[in-house]
């Protein structure tokens, strides 16, 4: 149990639609990173934020933004959807003490 | 970039065999991190490394990373069914938790 939790589990989208996928993290959370693990393959960097501001971008679009928020949730929201978006996407959450940061459970989305 | 490599991609063990699982960089490891994940889950936090010649071990998995910090091997001592899963190599190379992963090894344990 890491105390992040992600929602929706599961999620069918179709192209050229729009997502929200969310986030929950404990208190004192104040960095989260969201990671995209296509199938068979390992996960791969979008963003983080730290203090609900954006604290540098993986090689993802625009299309690609996120929010954090003061109560230490936050938000990943894709526009226009494409095929190569179905994906695990993870959350990773840490305090400002630890040396690691702890992954949420995945919200999978299948873009059709 | 920094890139990281896995081997073997999978790896199926019979019940109580030891294994070895390798994860090599293209740049120099400055924070290394060992994952595990059950099929379409979550990522389950094992050990960091930092330091070259560094050893870390948690029950029956102990983790190292060789002294010029480019590659770190996990291994499983007696392997167990419940060690069966995907497992990740995480490189944090600016030390912001910005990780970049291997493709990962699936281990099979057969009982």
């Amino acid at each position: 149990e890491t105390g992040v939790t992600q929602s929706p589990t599961h999620l069918i989208k179709t192209r050229g639609q729009q997502v929200t996928l969310r986030c929950s993290s404990q208190s004192g959370h104040n960095t989260v990173s969201w990671y995209q693990q296509a199938l068979g393959q390992g996960p791969q960097f979008i963003f983080q934020y730290y203090r609900e501001e954006e604290n540098g971008r993986g090689n993802f679009p625009p299309r690609f933004s996120g929010l954090q928020f003061p109560n230490y949730s936050s938000e990943l929201n894709v526009n226009a959807l494409e095929l190569d978006d179905s994906a695990l996407y993870l959350c990773a959450s840490k305090t400002p003490e630890a040396d690691t940061q702890y992954f949420g459970p995945g919200t999978r989305l299948t873009v059709l | 970039s920094q890139e990281l490599e896995q081997s073997p991609q999978s790896l199926i063990v019979q019940e109580g065999k030891n294994l070895t699982i390798n994860c090599t960089s293209s740049k120099t490891l400055y924070g290394l991190y060992w994952y595990k994940q059950k099929y379409g889950e979550g990522l389950i936090f094992l050990m960091m490394l930092q330091k070259g010649g560094e050893e870390k071990s948690h029950e029956k998995i102990t983790a190292k990373l060789d002294e010029k910090k480019q590659q770190s091997s996990l291994h499983i001592t007696a392997s167990q069914p419940s060690h069966a899963g995907i497992y990740l190599c995480g490189a944090d190379p600016g030390s912001n938790y910005k990780l970049t992963f291997g493709k990962g090894t699936l281990l099979t344990v057969n009982p």
